[in-house]
């Protein structure tokens, strides 16, 4: 089945330091892949998604690029801020029979803490 | 727009008890997805619904059983309430397509005592 793996936790970053958040994935076909964010007490919001191949997601200086040749999603941004200090979800929404079900499969998450 | 919204917020019930929860998707989306998180499993997915029909379902025991209405709002249900049912419950709209992002609700937080 579907699977999602990030990198182990949590990542602790100076303000304006790089943030890299690793994601790999295995899936059948060509999935959606996402990243989700998760600020204390709230639900997941998205922050980027890239639905194939070699395609760029960004969103809020956040990039990630989709390598189907390394089954890689990884996450990064250049300078990150406080702000920034939240839970970091990488999924998918795989194939199954051609059609979507929409079932995301997610990685465990990534918990950021940005000190000032 | 309004988003996806869940009630409610916070519950606490007994052990054995039943639970209703429910999501009102954002208008136009008739995809509602259930997922449960929780620190030890972080983030399960629980079944999907689109046109009142169950079209995927994840792991769960039977206790754990949904709806949709014909208005695309859902409802789970868990009946026999265990301690390890305490989660965050939370629910996900979309278009009925893989390439388009789920919108979340902020989550009902259940406590079984």
């Amino acid at each position: 089945g579907d699977s999602v793996t990030q990198m182990e936790g949590p990542v602790t970053l100076s303000e304006e330091a790089f943030l890299t958040i690793n994601c790999t994935y295995t899936a059948t076909g060509y999935p959606s892949l996402f990243w989700y964010v998760q600020y204390p007490g709230e639900g997941l919001q998205l922050l980027l998604k890239a639905t194939k191949a070699d395609d760029k997601g960004s969103n809020k200086g956040f990039e990630a690029t989709y390598r189907k040749e390394t089954t890689s999603f990884h996450l990064e941004k250049g300078s990150v801020q406080v702000s920034d200090s939240a839970v970091y979800f990488c999924a998918l929404n795989g194939i199954a029979g051609g059609t979507s079900y929409g079932k995301l499969t997610f990685g465990q998450g990534t918990i950021l803490t940005v000190h000032p | 727009k309004a988003g996806v919204t869940q009630t409610p917020r916070y519950l606490i019930k007994t052990r054995g008890q039943q639970v209703t929860l429910s999501c009102s998707p954002i208008s136009g989306h008739r995809s509602v997805s259930w997922y449960q998180q929780t620190p030890g499993q972080g983030l399960q997915f629980l079944f999907e619904y689109f046109s009142e029909t169950q079209r995927n379902k994840g792991n769960f025991p039977g206790r754990f059983s949904g709806r949709q209405f014909s208005n695309s709002r859902s409802e789970m249900n868990v009946s026999t309430l265990e301690l390890g049912d305490s989660a965050l419950y939370l629910c996900a709209s979309s278009l009925p397509d893989r390439a388009t992002e789920a919108f979340f609700g902020q989550g009902t937080r259940l406590t079984v005592v």
